[in-house]
């Protein structure tokens, strides 16, 4: 089983909807999430951190579930800008971070 | 700021060639990471270093690969022997640490390998 598991997708969806991504990682040691978006041969870039009380930025909210160990991303009123690939990262004390493989959303008009 | 910078950008080497890959991390950030992605195994990381020293290389695959930090502001990721299978793009990462925070990796460009 891997540390980090994220649903592959691809998730297609028209502009203007509500799409959500759930991640679940295995390490109950682990104390920093975040999530990261990758565009077609870039790399990564931080989207957000994960709080243990849920957070928001704008149309992205970040939520962490440390008894079920999972963390999600919902994003609302989404644009064709958003298609992109969706990593979740999730970091130990010592500083060591795992990868999921990532989500693949494309937004079409 | 710069941000992570990388070089080279690409890449490409026969096999059995040595290659080097380098790594400026951002000025102030005292963890360096570097990671290799493929369509088969995703982001992996391979190594690393917490203020210039290797913390776990762990995700080296094999004696063929060794990595570098010889100060704050330089590091590098050598393969020799390269094979084809070492064809990927590798990342170099740096972190700040920030007491009493989140706070996320900063990723340079990346080199696109390709051994031939």
């Amino acid at each position: 089983r891997k540390e980090v598991e994220q649903d592959p997708g691809p998730f297609n969806v028209p502009e203007g909807a509500t799409v959500a991504f759930n991640c679940t990682y295995s390490n109950s040691a682990s104390q920093s999430f975040f999530w990261y978006r990758q565009d077609c041969r870039k790399e990564p870039k931080l989207l957000m951190s994960v709080y243990s009380s849920g957070n928001e930025d704008g149309r992205f909210t970040a939520q962490l579930n440390r008894a079920s160990q999972y963390i999600s991303l919902l994003i609302r009123d989404s644009k064709l800008s958003d298609s992109a690939t969706y990593l979740c990262v999730v970091m130990t004390n010592a500083g060591k971070s795992t990868f999921g493989d990532g989500t693949t959303l494309t937004v079409k008009p | 700021d710069a941000g992570v910078i990388q070089s080279p950008r690409h890449e490409v080497t026969e096999m059995g060639q040595e290659v080097t890959l380098r790594c400026k991390p951002i000025s102030g950030h005292d963890y360096l990471f570097w990671y290799r992605q493929t369509m088969m195994r995703g982001l992996e990381l391979l190594i690393y270093f917490n203020n210039n020293v290797p913390i776990d290389d762990s995700g080296m695959p094999e004696d063929r690969f060794s990595a570098k930090m010889p100060n704050a502001s330089f590091s590098t990721l050598k393969i020799q022997p390269s094979e084809p299978r070492d064809s990927a793009v590798y990342f170099c990462a740096s972190r700040g640490e920030r007491t009493g925070g989140n706070y996320g990796y900063t990723f340079g460009s990346g080199t696109r390998l390709t051994v031939v």
